[in-house]
């Protein structure tokens, strides 16, 4: 059983579309994180999310936002697609927020054309 | 904010070969973590420090957290192509914030 699970893998859409990536973690974890890569390698994070308490990175626009329908799963949507939201989206959980290991899914690569 | 400064950005070595990777933070580490990354995959957690002066080994990779707890190294000994990919340094986040990433060492081990 893959321990953090992301889908799709691949996605390529145009510019101005609306698209959905989602989550899921069986570890029992209650902290989840969105994480964005960009073509430099460079991650960085975009949300996290604590026993449902969500903290959102200033440095993200609006136009992304996290659903949680529960703390196994933490979806990513993306409204009004740009060029430069191409890159790698990483999902991981964590035993403890802040801190410790994380447990990353295998990314999802958005390319926006 | 703090930020982690990791060099080299980029390192091509003969298998066999030993090679250090270094992570430098602006600020103190409370908690320093190493990941691998390979080309498509997700991050794989390698090694947690804490300790001022801590070392922890893991088969032939060897990472050390100094004195002052500002800087990490990451040592492959007797390097395989087993070994190529990213290797990223995270630090814990002031505050109780997420984990923050240095932007990555590729390693590339030739045969």
């Amino acid at each position: 059983d893959t321990a953090v699970s992301q889908t799709p893998k691949y996605l390529v859409t145009q510019m101005g579309n609306d698209k959905s990536i989602k989550c899921e973690q069986n570890l029992g974890h209650d902290t989840m994180y969105w994480y964005k890569q960009d073509s430099k390698k460079f991650l960085k994070i975009m949300f996290s999310y604590n026993n449902k308490e969500l903290i959102i990175n200033e440095t993200v626009p609006n136009r992304f936002s996290p659903k949680s329908p529960d703390k196994a799963h933490l979806n990513l949507h993306i409204n009004s697609l740009e060029l430069g939201d191409s890159a790698v989206y990483f999902c991981a959980s964590s035993p403890l927020y802040g801190t410790g290991e994380l447990f990353f899914g295998e990314g999802s690569r958005l390319t926006v054309l | 904010s703090q930020e982690l400064e990791q060099s080299p950005q980029s390192l091509i070595v003969q298998e066999g070969k030993n090679l250090t990777i270094n992570c430098t933070s602006s600020k103190t580490l409370y908690g320093l973590y190493w990941y691998k990354q390979k080309y498509g995959e997700g991050l794989i957690f390698l090694m947690m420090l804490q300790k001022g002066g801590e070392e922890k080994s893991h088969e032939k990779i060897t990472a050390k957290l100094d004195e002052k707890k500002q800087q990490s190294s990451l040592h492959i000994t007797a390097s395989q192509p087993s070994h190529a990919g990213i290797y990223l340094c995270g630090a814990d986040g002031q505050a109780g914030t997420a984990l923050i990433f240095g932007k990555g060492t590729t390693l590339s081990v030739s045969s």
